[in-house]
C-alpha cells in the first residue's frame, strides 16, 4: 500500500490561511470517511487534530478544519500562528495490505 | 494523567530480536484497542499493527512489511502492551510509538484516529 500523497511543504504568513491536500484512492480516502490529520512538532509525538474527515477532538483549535472530496482530503489552517509551524500527516482507514495508511507528511513553514 | 510510556528500544544486529513494551495509565487499558506506529529517522509515520481488546476477541492485524516477524500482545493485568520483533532488518530502524484511539458518545475510533501517544522508543538495526 503506497502512502497517501501530500505536498512536501507549504508556507504562509501569520494570519493567513493554508490548505494541505492528501490524495489517495477509492480503497482508502475515497472509500471511507475515516480520514484523520496529525500535527507533529520536532522531537514530539504526533497530536490528533481532525478525525472522521472534519471532526475536532476536544481542545483542538477551531482554526483547524478538515474536508474531503472524492479521493482527496484537505486540512485548512486559518489565522496562521508561529506555533503552527510543524509537520502535518493525514491518515486513512483502508483494508488493502494494512488497516491504516499515512501520508508522507507536509512541512508547514510560517514565514 | 493519561499516559503511554514505551521502553525496550536499542541497537540490534540484522536478524536479531527485540521486545518493546508500552505501559499505560490513566485510562481503561483493558477496553482499549492498542496500536504500534513507527517513524524512520527523518521519514513519515507508518502503521505497524494493532491488537483489539479481549472483549472484542483480542485479535491482531499487521502491516505487510512486518507480518510474520512481529507479534503484538497485551497483559491487561499489568496495563502493558508488547511488541515482539524478530528477524529484524535494517529497514525496521525507527522510533516506535504505541498509541490508541477513543470513543465518543456515538462511536469508537480505535482504528482510524489515535489521540493518545507515547514518547516513542528508538530501535536501531545495524551491524
Amino acid at each position: 500500500q503506497s502512502a497517501l500523497t501530500q505536498p512536501a511543504s507549504v508556507s504562509g504568513s501569520p494570519g493567513q490561511s493554508i490548505t494541505i491536500s492528501c490524495t489517495g484512492t477509492s480503497t482508502d480516502v475515497g472509500g471511507y470517511n475515516y480520514v484523520s490529520w496529525y500535527q507533529q512538532h520536532p522531537g514530539k509525538a504526533p497530536k490528533l487534530l481532525i478525525y472522521t474527515v472534519s471532526n475536532r477532538p476536544s481542545g483542538v483549535s477551531v482554526r483547524f478544519s478538515g474536508s474531503k472530496s472524492g479521493n482527496t482530503a484537505s486540512l485548512t489552517i486559518s489565522g496562521l500562528q508561529a506555533e503552527d509551524e510543524a509537520d502535518y500527516y493525514c491518515s486513512s482507514y483502508t483494508l488493502i495490505n494494512t488497516l491504516v495508511v499515512f501520508g508522507g507528511g507536509t512541512k508547514l513553514t510560517v514565514l | 494523567e493519561v499516559q503511554l510510556v514505551e521502553s525496550g528500544g536499542g541497537l540490534v544486529k540484522p536478524g536479531g530480536s527485540l521486545r518493546l513494551s508500552c505501559a499505560a495509565s490513566g485510562f481503561s487499558f483493558p477496553n482499549a484497542w492498542m496500536t504500534w506506529v513507527r517513524q524512520a529517522p527523518g521519514k513519515g509515520l507508518e502503521w505497524v499493527g494493532r491488537i483489539k481488546s479481549k472483549t472484542n476477541g483480542g485479535t491482531t492485524d499487521y502491516a505487510a512489511p512486518v507480518k510474520g516477524r512481529f507479534t503484538i500482545s497485551r497483559d491487561d493485568s499489568k496495563n502493558t502492551l508488547s511488541l515482539q520483533m524478530n528477524s529484524l532488518k535494517t529497514e525496521d530502524t525507527a522510533l516506535y510509538y504505541c498509541t490508541t484511539g477513543f470513543c465518543t458518545s456515538s462511536s469508537c475510533h480505535w482504528d482510524d484516529a489515535f489521540d493518545i501517544w507515547g514518547q516513542g522508543t528508538m530501535v536501531t538495526v545495524s551491524s
